[in-house]
């Protein structure tokens, strides 16, 4: 299974950008890289995902590197109600078919005012 | 509105009394999945089924069981036999279309055993 890390914490300043990494140095070709984010006491919220390009939302953009080994996670314009943990997820395939998400260790995003 | 329903939202039981935690969803996911998170720390993967009537252990099965009767619907039962069940367990459902698709989670129930 493809596993990811990601640092405990990390702190951004209110309308700065916040760069989250990932690390999935053992991610196989056609997995993709998923971030969701989870508020206090609530199930998580889907952000973004991609494969080998970069992709960008209305929330979020995703920057993977050529070889696939790490991503980072870009919201342009922190504000305060973006606090909270980050998670980077390695989509797991078994058998051809898609199946579970592996969580990672998530990080703490607190954006202060 | 379509979406993934956990209920309830709290849940208190004695030690040694089984409980079953629900999970609906209308979003015609073949994929469920439960997880469990503790204070502080992430979401480890209990069950998942990707169809009816299949379903295969995560990382933390022991002391838990599921079925899969319909597809709209992933029980999750907490057992007596769980050392430590007092957690916040989250459910969640996908479609299966090679890879590219997102979850949907619950909002969680919220265990607490005394």
């Amino acid at each position: 299974d493809a596993k990811t890390t990601q640092p405990t914490s990390m702190d951004c300043a209110e309308g700065r950008a916040a760069n989250l990494p990932c690390n999935h140095s053992t991610i196989s070709g056609n997995e993709y890289v998923y971030w969701y984010r989870q508020i206090h006491s609530q199930g998580p919220q889907y952000i973004i995902h991609g494969l080998k390009n970069n992709e960008t939302n209305e929330m979020a953009s995703l920057i993977i590197t050529e070889d696939r080994k790490s991503s980072t996670l870009i919201l342009p314009h922190a504000t305060l109600r973006d606090t909270a943990v980050y998670y980077c997820i390695v989509r797991v395939t078994e058998g051809g078919a898609t199946n579970k998400l592996i969580f990672g260790t998530g990080t703490l995003l607190a954006v202060q005012p | 509105d379509g979406g993934i329903t956990q209920s309830p939202k709290y849940l208190f039981r004695k030690e040694g009394q089984n409980v079953t935690l629900s999970c609906e969803q209308n979003l015609n996911h073949d994929a469920m999945y439960w997880y469990r998170q503790d204070p502080g720390q992430g979401l480890r993967l209990i069950y998942y089924s990707q169809i009816v009537n299949d379903f295969q252990k995560g990382d933390i099965a022991e002391g838990y069981s599921v079925s899969r009767e319909k597809k709209e619907s992933f029980p999750l039962t907490v057992t007596s036999a769980q050392k430590n069940p007092t957690a916040f367990y989250l459910c969640a459902s996908s479609a299966l279309t090679g890879g590219s698709t997102e979850a949907f989670f619950g909002q969680g129930t919220r265990l607490t055993v005394v």
